[in-house]
C-alpha cells in the first residue's frame, strides 16, 4: 500500500511565524503535491514537484514556498503565517508515467491565530 | 468558469437506491478522470478512474465518461449509509501533471 505521511495532524501557529509542513511518501513516486482544502472551495493546488529540487507553482502559491531535497520528502513552508492560511493542508504523491492517480496523506489542520 | 464543476448537494437517496453524481470540466484536452470519496475529517481516497469514453464498472460503482460533452458521472448502485460522504471529481488537464478538483458533492444515504 502507498503510504503518504504528514508530520502533524493538527497545528496552531501565531501570525507571522514561519511554518513548516512535512510530507513523506514511501512508494518512490516522482510527483508530489500540496493542496489546501477549504469549505465550498474544494482542493486547490498550491505547489507540486515532479523531481528532486524541481517545483512548479499551482493555482494559489502566494505566501507559500516548497522544498524537495530528497525524492521521498516534500515540505511546504509558510513564510509568514497569516490568518487566511488557516486551512486543511493535504499532501499527495503519484507516479509520473501514464495517468496516475494521486494518493493522499492524512492531512494537517493548521490554525493561525 | 471553474475548471471542474460539481453540484455541492446534498444529494439525498434512500438506502438501496442508485445515487448519480455528475461532474463537468472545461479543458477539452483533459485525459484522465478520477472519483475520490472523502469522509468528514478524513483525506480523499480513490474510488475509480476512467480514461476512455464509455462506462467502467467496479463492484457497485460505475464511472461514465463523455468527452464530447465534457462530463463524467459516478453511479453508486444499492447505496448504503456507509456511502454517505463527499465525492470529489478530479481531472488531469492537457499537458498537466496535477489533478484539478471540483468542490465535491455531498451524498447522504438515508437508512
Amino acid at each position: 500500500d502507498v503510504k503518504v505521511t504528514q508530520s502533524s495532524r493538527y497545528l496552531v501557529k501565531r501570525t507571522g511565524e514561519k511554518v513548516f509542513l512535512e510530507c513523506v511518501q514511501d512508494m518512490d513516486h516522482e510527483n508530489m503535491f500540496w493542496y489546501r482544502q477549504d469549505p465550498g472551495l474544494g482542493l486547490r493546488l498550491i505547489y507540486f514537484s515532479y523531481d528532486v529540487k524541481m517545483k512548479e507553482k499551482g493555482d494559489i502559491p502566494e505566501g507559500y514556498s516548497v522544498s524537495r531535497e530528497k525524492k521521498e520528502r516534500f515540505s511546504l513552508i509558510l513564510e509568514s503565517a497569516s490568518t487566511n492560511q488557516t486551512s486543511m493542508y493535504l499532501c499527495a504523491s503519484s507516479l509520473s508515467t501514464g495517468f496516475a492517480e494521486a494518493f493522499f496523506g492524512q492531512g494537517t489542520r493548521l490554525t493561525v491565530v | 468558469q471553474k475548471e471542474v464543476e460539481q453540484n455541492s448537494g446534498p444529494l439525498s437517496v434512500p438506502e438501496g437506491a442508485i445515487a448519480s453524481l455528475n461532474c463537468t470540466y472545461s479543458d477539452r484536452g483533459s485525459q484522465s478522470f478520477f472519483w475520490y470519496r472523502q469522509y468528514s475529517g478524513k483525506s480523499p481516497e480513490l474510488i475509480m478512474f476512467i480514461y476512455s469514453n464509455g462506462d467502467k464498472e467496479d463492484g457497485r460503482f460505475t464511472a461514465q465518461l463523455n468527452k464530447a460533452s465534457q462530463y463524467v458521472s459516478l453511479l453508486i448502485r444499492d447505496s448504503q449509509p456507509s456511502d454517505s460522504a463527499t465525492y470529489l471529481c478530479a481531472v488531469i488537464g492537457a499537458g498537466r501533471r496535477a489533478l484539478t478538483f471540483g468542490s465535491g458533492t455531498r451524498l447522504q444515504v438515508q437508512p
